[in-house]
């Protein structure tokens, strides 16, 4: 089946940058876009970016600009998010999902990866 | 940005009943809205895209409708795997925003 399995758990210190792994399987890799949102506690989703799994074209949140990048290894069906000096308010969980190529709609959802940045 | 504004924010409802949440983005985005369920814990599922188009899988008891800024998300009889929290996603425009969510809770 369709799915896509991240990587586990981070803490990290204020300052310091988050690498999560998103790998896909169960359709073919490059036929779709892969989105990473984030989520803080108690809040809605937040779309931070995405990267064109064929081409390798990204987009990103104004608000991210400059501290995140998303990367894939087509080979590995893997697309990556960083982000870089982390703040507190960096604090949630982060989601990987797939989409239609170019769009923003998300049907399917990895599992979430929390992310905690304290000192 | 577009605004995406969801009401109720709580709503209590018991299973048999007829729900309906709205939402309201800020200006036009015609069709391009989707509905989501979140369960504690867990990621968001796709319930309706296209602001009317049911995914696959996902029970007919679900309806979407709307266009332009209006759109409603209706449960024509709840079951008890129904209670969680719902958000509407605008996906014309950067940024994409979601609604702040209802949380649909048993009475």
């Amino acid at each position: 089946q369709v799915q896509l399995v991240q990587s586990g758990a981070e803490v990290k210190k204020p300052g310091a940058s988050v690498k999560v792994s998103c790998k896909a399987s169960g359709y073919t890799f490059f036929s779709y876009t892969i989105h990473w949102l984030r989520q803080a506690p108690g809040q809605r989703p937040e779309w931070m970016g995405w990267i064109n799994t064929d081409n390798g074209n990204t987009r990103y949140s104004q608000k991210f600009q400059g501290r995140l990048t998303i990367t894939k290894d087509t080979g590995a069906s893997t697309a990556y998010m960083e982000l870089d000096s982390l703040i507190s308010e960096d604090t949630a969980v982060y989601y990987c999902s797939r989409g239609p190529v170019d769009t923003a709609l998300n049907d399917v959802w990895g599992q979430g990866t929390m992310v905690n940045v304290s000192s | 940005d577009i605004q995406m504004t969801q009401s109720p924010s709580t709503l209590s409802a018991s299973v048999g009943d007829r729900v309906t949440i709205t939402c309201r983005a800020s200006q036009s985005i015609n069709k391009w809205l989707a509905w989501y369920q979140q369960k504690p814990g867990k990621a968001p599922k796709l319930l309706v895209y296209d602001a009317s188009t049911l995914e696959t899988g996902v029970p007919s008891r679900f309806s979407g409708s709307g266009s332009g800024t209006d759109f409603t998300l209706t449960i024509s009889s709840l079951q008890p795997d129904d209670f969680a929290t719902y958000y509407c996603q605008q996906y014309q425009t950067y940024s994409f925003a979601f609604g702040q969510g209802t949380n649909l809770d048993i009475k």
